[in-house]
């Protein structure tokens, strides 16, 4: 089944600093990749979506993300971190049926002054 | 344009009660899915409603079930409570569901159960 794993449960960045968040997926065909941040007592937003083509995605807030077939990765990253960052963010691919998202356990992202 | 609402926002309910939480998907999108997300976890799916009827069903009991109404709404069911089943419960909805289509995601429904 398509899985990803986030390897970090937090990350604490300084506000201004760049951020990189780690997402590796199972092997399988080529995979519809996303990644959502969730505010506290929120909902998820998506902030972007990879499904083909250029393998660098841009996405809302300054994001954006790689996806590297050879990692096995679609890491997250923004270049200057701003403190309405801190969220929980959870990268998700979607499932063999293509009707689910099978979600990360989550990185939780603390920005400090 | 409102976006994907869940009703009730908070909900506190006694082990083997039962439950039903309400969802109206964003306007134009005609299916729905449902996701538990306990505490420090990622959303799990539950199961999706297309054309009023259950399309796919994720890895939970029997006890979850669901309907889709003929404007797209949804419910969501839990029967005979557990203390495990406390819970964010989230709504997604999209247009016709599947690869490709980008899923937009309610506010949720935070269910305590004592």
């Amino acid at each position: 089944a398509q899985s990803v794993t986030q390897p970090d449960i937090h990350i604490t960045v300084s506000e201004g600093a760049s951020l990189e968040l780690r997402c590796n997926y199972s092997y399988g065909a080529t995979p519809y990749l996303f990644w959502y941040v969730q505010s506290p007592g929120q909902g998820l937003q998506l902030l972007l979506k990879y499904f083909s083509g250029d393998t660098l995605v841009q996405g809302i807030k300054g994001f954006e993300a790689e996806f590297k077939r050879s990692q096995s990765s679609f890491n997250l990253r923004k270049p200057s971190v701003h403190w309405s960052d801190a969220a929980e963010y959870f990268c998700a691919v979607v499932s063999n049926s293509g009707y689910a998202l099978n979600f990360g356990k989550g990185t939780s992202l603390l920005v400090t002054p | 344009d409102a976006g994907v609402t869940q009703s009730p926002t908070h909900l506190i309910k006694t082990r083997g009660q039962q439950v039903t939480l309400r969802c109206s998907p964003k306007s134009g999108h005609d299916t729905v899915s449902w996701y538990q997300q306990a505490l420090g976890q990622g959303p799990q799916f539950i199961f999706q409603y297309y054309e009023e009827e259950e399309r796919q069903r994720g890895n939970f009991p029997d006890r979850f079930s669901g309907h889709q109404f003929p404007n797209y709404s949804s419910e969501l069911n839990v029967n005979a409570l557990l203390l495990g089943d406390s819970a964010l419960y989230l709504c997604a909805s999209s247009i016709r569901g599947g690869v490709g289509t980008e899923a937009f995601f309610g506010q949720g429904t935070r269910l305590t159960v004592v």
